[in-house]
């Protein structure tokens, strides 16, 4: 069984440009979302998707956008981007949807992206 | 809305001492808790989580945690700490309400330093 894996690891990037990452869901998990880590802080929640439509939505802008694939997969986009977008992104993988807090989260490893 | 307090956001304990990381919540509905492990420049592992059944819930690596209604608490603890619980330990909260749509709420995280 494979856990979540997320590309690229590391990313720099430069002000206002746009930047696309990737997660491969665990396998048997239908349901992804998206958490940004700033240095010294907890993930905040971006969004989630589940059966590839977006079903919850933290506290940040539309320039962050995302996809879920019919193989669960997901992508997260990051538009016109910002100093302050520098963090960790981590995606978790869940089963269950509506049930998803019965089953929990897998994260993976995140992909460190960082804005010059 | 949802939150969590972890008091202390370092806590350092002899090897083979009690380890307590603190933790509070605020929720107005019934919550699902979960307890988080990350190692440095890693994603995060599930250590345990409350979902409604037994107040006291026993994870991995030797942690269990105390589901307390009346104080809003869900304490971690660890009879013996071990070099290797070196890490920093977030809590983190979600209702039913949302089905999970609504994400995880993260505290800030606490950093376990163990002292030889």
């Amino acid at each position: 069984e494979t856990g979540v894996t997320q590309s690229p690891t590391h990313l720099i990037k430069t002000r206002g440009q746009q930047v696309t990452l990737r997660c491969s869901s665990q396998s048997g998990h239908n349901t992804v979302s998206w958490y940004q880590q700033a240095l010294g802080q907890g993930p905040q929640f971006i969004f989630q998707y589940y059966r590839e439509e977006e079903n919850g939505r933290g506290n940040f802008p539309p320039r962050f956008s995302g996809l879920q694939f019919p193989n669960y997969s997901s992508e997260l986009n990051v538009n016109a981007l910002e100093l302050d977008d520098s963090a960790l992104y981590l995606c978790a993988s869940s089963f269950g949807g509506q049930g998803v807090l019965n089953y929990g989260y897998t994260f993976g490893s995140g992909t460190r992206l960082t804005v010059v | 809305a949802q939150s969590v307090t972890q008091l202390g956001s370092h806590v350092s304990v002899s090897e083979g001492a009690l380890v307590l990381l603190r933790c509070n919540y605020s929720s107005s509905v019934p919550p699902y808790l979960f307890w988080y492990v990350q190692y440095p420049n890693k994603g995060l592992q599930l250590l345990l989580k409350y979902t409604s059944a037994a107040t006291l819930v026993k994870g991995i690596n030797g942690f269990e945690a105390e589901f307390k209604k009346s104080e809003t608490s869900f304490h971690l603890t660890k009879p013996s700490a071990h070099m290797s619980d070196a890490a920093e330990y977030f809590c983190a909260v979600s209702t039913t309400s949302g089905g999970g749509a609504d994400g995880l709420t993260f505290g800030k995280g606490t950093h376990l330093i163990i002292q030889p």
